[in-house]
C-alpha cells in the first residue's frame, strides 16, 4: 500500500530552527508537496520537490532523496506565526496526491 | 475575491437531512476534488473529476455523491447526514498542463455538524 509518515507533533522556541521529516511509499513518484495549514483555515502550498536536492525559499527549505524516500521541510528564525500544521504529499504514478497525516508545529516563545 | 468558493462555510444539520455544499473557481482549471479532514487523519478523498464529464470515487466515497455542473462547479452531497459526517470539508482544484505541478489550490472549507 501507499503511505506517507510524519510525526504527529513537535515543539521548537522562537527563532531557532526546525526539520520536520517526511518519509513516503508511494507507487511512483511525480513530486512532493509542503502545504502549511493554520487550524481551522485551509492548506496553502509551500513547496514542491520532484528532484533530489534542497530548494531555498526564504525561511523555508525542502529537501528530496527519492532513493531513500525522504523529505524534510526545514524553517529558520521561527516565529510564532509558524505555529501550524505541516503536511507532505506526493503524488503518484496515477497524478494522485497521497496524503500524510500532517506534524503539529507547537512554537514556544 | 477568492479563487475556489466553498458555501456554505458552516452548517448544522440533524440526522437523515440531505446536505449540499457547493464549489465553484476562477482559476479555470479543470481538475476539482473533493476532501473531508478530521482531527489526526489528514486529508481524505472523498470524490474527484478530471473534467465535466469525468466523475471518481475517492478513497471514502460511502455516503457522498457528487455533480459536475460546469468546469467551474463541483457540488457535494449527503444524501442523508449522519453524525460520522461531521468533519471540515475541503474543494480544492489543480492543472496538469505541461509545465505545471498539480498544486492543489483549496477553498476555505466548509464545516458541517451533523446532530
Amino acid at each position: 500500500g501507499q503511505n506517507i509518515d510524519q510525526p504527529t507533533e513537535m515543539t521548537a522556541t522562537e527563532g531557532a530552527i526546525v526539520q520536520i521529516n517526511c518519509t513516503y511509499q508511494t507507487s511512483g513518484f511525480n513530486g512532493l508537496f509542503w502545504y502549511q495549514q493554520h487550524a481551522g483555515e485551509a492548506p496553502t502550498f509551500l513547496s514542491y520537490n520532484v528532484l533530489d536536492g534542497l530548494e531555498e525559499k526564504g525561511r523555508f527549505s525542502s529537501f528530496l532523496s527519492r532513493s531513500k524516500g525522504y523529505s524534510y521541510l526545514l524553517l529558520k528564525e521561527l516565529q510564532m506565526k509558524d505555529s501550524a500544521s505541516y503536511l507532505c504529499a506526493v503524488m503518484d504514478s496515477n497524478y494522485q496526491l497521497i496524503w500524510g497525516a500532517g506534524t503539529k508545529l507547537i512554537i514556544k516563545p | 475575491d477568492a479563487d475556489v468558493t466553498q458555501t456554505p462555510r458552516n452548517r448544522i444539520t440533524k440526522t437523515g437531512k440531505r446536505i449540499m455544499l457547493e464549489c465553484s473557481q476562477t482559476k479555470g482549471h479543470d481538475r476539482m476534488y473533493w476532501y473531508r479532514q478530521d482531527p489526526g487523519l489528514g486529508l481524505r478523498l472523498i470524490y474527484y473529476s478530471f473534467d465535466v464529464k469525468d466523475i471518481n470515487k475517492g478513497e471514502i466515497s460511502d455516503g457522498y455523491s457528487v455533480s459536475r455542473q460546469a468546469q467551474a462547479k463541483f457540488s457535494l452531497s449527503l444524501e442523508s447526514a449522519i453524525p460520522n459526517q461531521t468533519a471540515l470539508y475541503f474543494c480544492a482544484t489543480s492543472d496538469l498542463r505541461t509545465g505545471e505541478t498539480g498544486e492543489l489550490f483549496f477553498g476555505e472549507g466548509s464545516r458541517l455538524t451533523v446532530l
